[in-house]
């Protein structure tokens, strides 16, 4: 079967970093991707990672490891704004391409 | 570029009716793709158009459910004979084919059925 598990929840710090992670299970593996999700909005596209390595965006970095079935979202310089969910999603292409996505990270930011 | 619409934004019904809900891609985009999310939890992929080719059916989608996108452009979902449980965001994503990572996301269809 298809599985993804990632945090359902973390706290951080307004300025700070913080990393959420991702492990997955799937067959046909074709990448993967990391969404920001506002409560009651829709995604909105972070990063996508299809080879290893880090992939930097500003304050948003995203790590992939394929032989590890890993990755992992780092922000830093931490705003309010950040709070949100963060969607891990894997990119599946067998016969027919389709995207599962995680549960989701809440991620909520202290001042 | 507006972006991917849809239509409506919020649905209230009674179980037992049948809702159609529409879906209007960024218009060179081939590819276009339906999900149902819930609370606490991520999308969960329903099915995928290529063009006006539906390529892939989740298992989540019942006999209740029917997407079509007959000339492909827009697409519609209906549901048939509405149960509670169908309650969730329904969401539409579009993609150049050529792109399939970067989808882009509509506002979504918010459902609840009574």
């Amino acid at each position: 079967g298809q599985n993804i598990d990632q945090p359902t929840e973390m706290t951080a710090t307004e300025g700070a970093i913080v990393q959420i992670n991702c492990t997955y299970q799937t067959s046909g593996f074709n990448g993967l991707f990391w969404y920001q999700q506002h409560a009651g909005e829709a995604p909105t596209f972070l990063s996508y990672n299809v080879l290893d390595g880090l992939e930097e965006k500003g304050r948003f970095s995203s790590f992939l490891s394929r032989s590890k079935g890993y990755s992992y979202l780092l922000l830093k310089e931490l705003q309010m704004k950040d709070s949100a969910s963060y969607l891990c999603a894997v990119i599946i292409r067998n016969r027919d391409d389709k995207i599962i996505f995680g549960k989701g990270t809440r991620l909520h930011i202290l001042p | 570029d507006t972006g991917v619409s849809q239509d409506p934004r919020h649905k209230i019904t009674k179980r037992g009716q049948n809702v159609t809900f529409r879906c209007d891609p960024i218009s060179e985009h081939n590819r276009l793709y339906w999900y149902r999310q819930t609370l606490g939890q991520g999308p969960e992929f329903l099915t995928y158009f290529q063009n006006e080719a539906q390529l892939e059916k989740s298992r989540l989608l019942s006999d209740r459910f029917s997407a079509e996108r007959p000339k492909g452009s827009f697409s519609t979902l209906e549901i048939q004979r509405t149960e509670q449980g169908d309650s969730a965001m329904y969401l539409c994503a579009s993609s150049p084919q050529t792109e399939f990572e970067t989808q882009y996301f509509g506002p979504g269809t918010r459902l609840l059925v009574l």
